[in-house]
């Protein structure tokens, strides 16, 4: 079983949409990293949360440490928002991250 | 802003030869990583390197090696090409501070070997 699981794995939405990605992990952690790829590879780090809530403009990413559990909202989504969104854990002690397989999004106008 | 530039957005080699995979970063960055990254496997680490001439395997170290000669400068380099290695490569750098460092990725080199 992966140590992090997204759901879902492929998301369509309409523009204007509330959207949210989900990530579960299933190892203590000391943070948790949401990543933006759009197509043509480039990826951009958006988050890095222990705790808690952070906001940046429509993104918000949330974190449950009890329930081992974190999402990404977009409000107001666009199409410039289509990407696929990654989560990643750092286990604690250690430079390296383990990564979730994605979520493919998809906002048609 | 920090910059990761790898060599080559695209790249085409024959089964066999010798590859190098180059990527150099402009934030004195201490931690630099090679991934691949296939689709439904995510990405996967290949090598970490957390200093100059210091090298940790990843997660699929086999059929690879590293050089890190410089701080800035961490080489992939596959020791005789074959066409399983057929993927996306990427690239990143962080500095060092466990998990609460971002790292910053290059764009990616998609390397196809036939």
């Amino acid at each position: 079983k992966n140590e992090v699981e997204q759901s879902p794995q492929n998301l369509t939405a309409q523009e204007g949409e509330f959207i949210t990605i989900n990530c579960s992990y299933s190892v203590g952690i000391s943070a948790l990293h949401w990543l933006q790829q759009h197509p043509g590879g480039g990826i951009v780090s958006l988050f890095m949360l222990s705790s808690g809530k952070k906001k940046h403009g429509r993104l918000i990413a949330t974190i449950n440490i009890q329930e081992k559990h974190s999402s990404l909202h977009i409000t107001a989504s666009h199409p410039r928002d289509s990407a696929v969104y990654i989560c990643a854990v750092d286990k604690g002690g250690s430079e390296k991250l383990v990564f979730g397989k994605g979520t493919k999004l998809t906002v048609n106008p | 802003d920090v910059k990761v530039t790898q060599s080559s957005r695209y790249l085409v080699k024959r089964t066999g030869e010798k590859v190098f995979l180059e990527c150099v970063q402009d934030m004195d960055h201490e931690n630099m990583f090679w991934y691949r990254q296939d689709p439904g496997l995510g990405l996967r680490l290949i090598y970490f390197s957390y200093d100059v001439k210091m090298k940790e395997k990843g997660d699929i170290p086999e059929g690879y090696s590293v050089s890190r000669e410089k701080k800035e400068r961490f080489s992939l380099i596959l020791e005789s090409a074959s066409t399983n290695q057929t993927s996306m490569y990427l690239c990143a750098s962080s500095f060092h501070g466990g998990g609460h460092q971002p790292q910053h990725f290059g764009d990616g080199t998609r390397l196809s070997i036939l």
